[in-house]
């Protein structure tokens, strides 16, 4: 059983490039999370998602920051004209359900440089 | 003031040593989640909890409801534990989303 895959797992953009950041989650696994860890900090939660659906994206920057998580595929971060505030590294971790008592499985993560 | 707070920020150990790294949280929680962290790595799971006491190998975790703390010891440590522990809490309701201590940074000294 695979682990949740990310890629790529690293990515250098230009400043007011577009960055694409796929997640796909373990199998069985039908909730997504992404979180953020910029530089020198702890991880902050992004956002949640469930297929088709956006359950909370308290933790998204109202700005150029969108999620989804299709019927079919990956999950996708996506951030546009993309600045060097948002060099960080990108986690995604999935579960089998939202509910209380199910483990987070990380992925690998993808590292942002923004240059 | 962040909800969840680790100490030490930093620990240094000789090999061997009983290693203890402690976590308080301000908020109620479903569950308390011990996460591993090695230098530019990926995020491990090391214990998930909502009470009492879990092991695992040389691992051990503990978590106290009442008093919102919880410890991760490392007995007989070793140079290949180090790395960043890290402290997330699960807040329950519909949401599961993880809040993060900022983590302790462990060395194990040779």
């Amino acid at each position: 059983n695979a682990g949740v895959m990310q890629n790529p797992r690293h990515l250098v953009r230009r400043r007011g490039q577009e960055a694409r950041l796929r997640c796909s989650p373990m199998k069985g696994h039908s909730h997504v999370y992404w979180y953020r860890q910029l530089p020198e900090e702890g991880l902050k939660f992004m956002v949640y998602l469930q297929k088709e659906n956006i359950i909370d994206e308290s933790g998204m920057p109202k700005e150029r920051f969108s999620a989804e998580f299709p019927k079919e595929g990956p999950s996708i971060l996506r951030i546009q004209q993309v600045v060097r505030g948002d060099s960080a590294a990108y986690f995604c971790a999935s579960s089998r359900t939202g509910s209380g008592g199910y483990e987070q499985y990380f992925g690998p993560g993808t590292r942002l440089t923004v240059t | 003031k962040n909800e969840v707070e680790q100490s030490p920020q930093n620990l240094t150990a000789q090999e061997g040593e009983f290693i203890t790294i402690n976590c308080s949280y301000s908020v109620g929680i479903s569950a308390l989640h011990w996460l591993q962290q090695h230098p530019g790595g990926g995020i491990v799971s090391l214990f998930m909890l909502s009470s009492g006491k879990k092991k695992h190998g040389r691992l051990i975790a503990t978590i106290n409801i009442q008093e919102k703390h919880s410890s991760l010891h490392i007995t007989a440590s070793h140079p290949r534990d180090s790395a960043v522990y890290i402290c997330a809490v699960e807040g329950g309701g519909s949401n599961y989303k993880l809040t993060f201590g900022k983590g302790t940074l462990l060395t194990v000294n040779p």
